[in-house]
């Protein structure tokens, strides 16, 4: 099994919603990620968790929540976002630290985040 | 800092003919790259990856990637492009132990004529 599966595939929310996106992997990856795309630009990172834990957040503003509760799922918990926050959320899974051939990243299929 | 750059925003092609996306890297120790590619509405799905094992790397669906060191270039090539190749690529630096901490190009949007 080599998939990341995020759930839901879209999601519609008002501004003062919470709502919580889900990632889930079964390759025994033990480092996950998220990512945030605006249409017609590259993934931009914004969180990496290690071995469960926050390992980098790259300023991501405290509205965007993520969580590790085991080493399969990642989740990120959304309150308060704001129309520009309307984006696809990327999740990913990786090998740490092993290198060479090993060294690869699984992507999910996004969920498409729409913020009205 | 590790970056790419992706020359050439769009590229279009007839089908059958070759495909050459240009991804040019900085970096100051040996990088790990890779080139996704993105269909409309969906996730990245990996074509390939250097990771110093090989300069020419052979991927899925008839692409492939030659590392040149002293022009600091990964340029993706097909060498007969079919009309389900089009879709955006993404060329990407990783900085080493976590893969899928990757610092992404801006794409090149793959355009396939009849």
């Amino acid at each position: 099994d080599t998939e990341v599966t995020q759930t839901p595939k879209h999601l519609v929310m008002g501004m003062t919603n919470k709502k919580s996106l889900k990632c889930e992997q079964h390759m025994g990856h033990r480092a996950m990620y998220w990512y945030k795309q605006k249409a017609k630009k590259p993934p931009e990172l914004m969180f990496v968790y290690s071995y469960e834990k926050l390992s980098i957040n790259e300023s991501v503003p405290s509205r965007f929540s993520p969580e590790c509760p085991n080493s399969s799922l990642l989740n990120l918990h959304l309150h308060a976002l704001q129309p520009e926050d309307s984006a696809l959320y990327l999740c990913a899974s990786s090998q740490v630290g092993t290198g060479g051939m090993n060294t690869e990243a699984f992507f999910g299929q996004g969920t498409r985040l729409t913020v009205v | 800092a590790q970056s790419v750059t992706q020359l050439g925003s769009h590229v279009s092609v007839s089908e059958g003919a070759l495909v050459l996306l240009r991804c040019n890297y900085s970096s100051s120790v040996p990088p790990y790259l890779f080139w996704y590619v993105q269909y409309p509405n969906q996730g990245l799905q990996l074509l390939l990856k250097y990771t110093s094992a090989a300069t020419l790397v052979k991927g899925i669906n008839g692409f492939e990637a030659e590392f040149k060191k002293s022009e600091t270039s990964f340029h993706l090539t097909k060498p007969s492009a079919h009309m389900s190749d089009a879709a955006e690529y993404f060329c990407a630096v990783s900085k080493g132990a976590n893969a899928g901490k990757s610092t992404f190009g801006d794409g090149t949007t793959l355009t396939v004529k009849p």
